[in-house]
């Protein structure tokens, strides 16, 4: 069965502090697809990334990079030097490959992410 | 490009009333999602639709919730009666079509607060 751990309910730092979320997935699928979303207070899912399962190439936006590492089935994300504007609650999902069309996304129970001037 | 429509944002009801949500998705997604978020967990699939067929409804509570996608493009989720339960955030997300084993990204709307008092 698929399911998504985000063990790091809350996470407070001071800004320009460097901070990582965790992510652990389980699934017998060999194709599947991970995502990061953000959540601010205006409550609206923000995309942030999509990495599937072959493409195991760490990736880095601006601030942002994440770590996809299958022998640990982890998917870490860490903000370097973090703003006051990163302050939201994150998710975590997993999908398989949409066969017959279905392809939801199974979510963590997010991270709430604080952070103060 | 324009994101994806809810309304209403917020909505306050009794339990055994009626309620309804109206989801617009972006221009020329094929896909369309419902999800239920309770307050402190990732949020869950209820319902999803390839332009007006029902792809996903395994975790629709059919006893009580209903969806339809008139014409593939805008939907509406009903819930009659509502329960205390029921309060959550309903977030409508949409997609291009997935392929046969490409998972395409689902962007979401800003969701409606439900409270069923």
């Amino acid at each position: 069965a698929q399911k998504v751990t985000q063990a790091q309910t809350e996470i407070s730092v001071v800004e320009k502090e460097d901070v990582t979320l965790d992510c652990v997935y389980e699934t017998r699928d060999t194709t599947y697809y991970l995502f990061w979303y953000k959540q601010p207070p205006s409550g609206e899912l923000v995309f942030l990334i999509r990495r599937n399962s072959f493409d195991e190439q760490n990736e880095i936006s601006g601030r942002y990079s994440w770590n996809f590492q299958k022998s640990t089935s982890s998917f870490n994300f860490t903000i370097t030097a973090s703003q006051v504007v990163d302050s939201a609650v994150y998710f975590c999902a997993l999908s398989e490959a949409p066969v017959y069309n279905t392809d939801k996304l199974i979510f963590g129970t997010g991270t709430r992410l604080q952070v103060f001037p | 490009e324009a994101g994806v429509a809810q309304s209403p944002r917020y909505k306050i009801i009794e339990k055994r009333q009626s309620v309804a949500f109206w989801c617009n998705p972006i221009s020329g997604h094929a896909t369309l999602y419902w999800y239920q978020q309770i307050l402190g967990q990732g949020p869950k699939l209820l319902i999803q639709f390839q332009n007006n067929g029902v792809v996903d409804d395994s975790q629709l509570p059919k006893d009580r919730f209903s969806a339809e996608r008139l014409k593939g493009v805008d939907s509406t989720l009903k819930i009659q009666p509502a329960k205390l339960e029921d309060s959550a955030v309903y977030l409508c997300a949409s997609s291009l079509a997935p392929g046969s084993t490409y998972q395409e990204t689902q962007y979401f709307g800003p969701g409606t607060r439900l409270l069923v008092l």
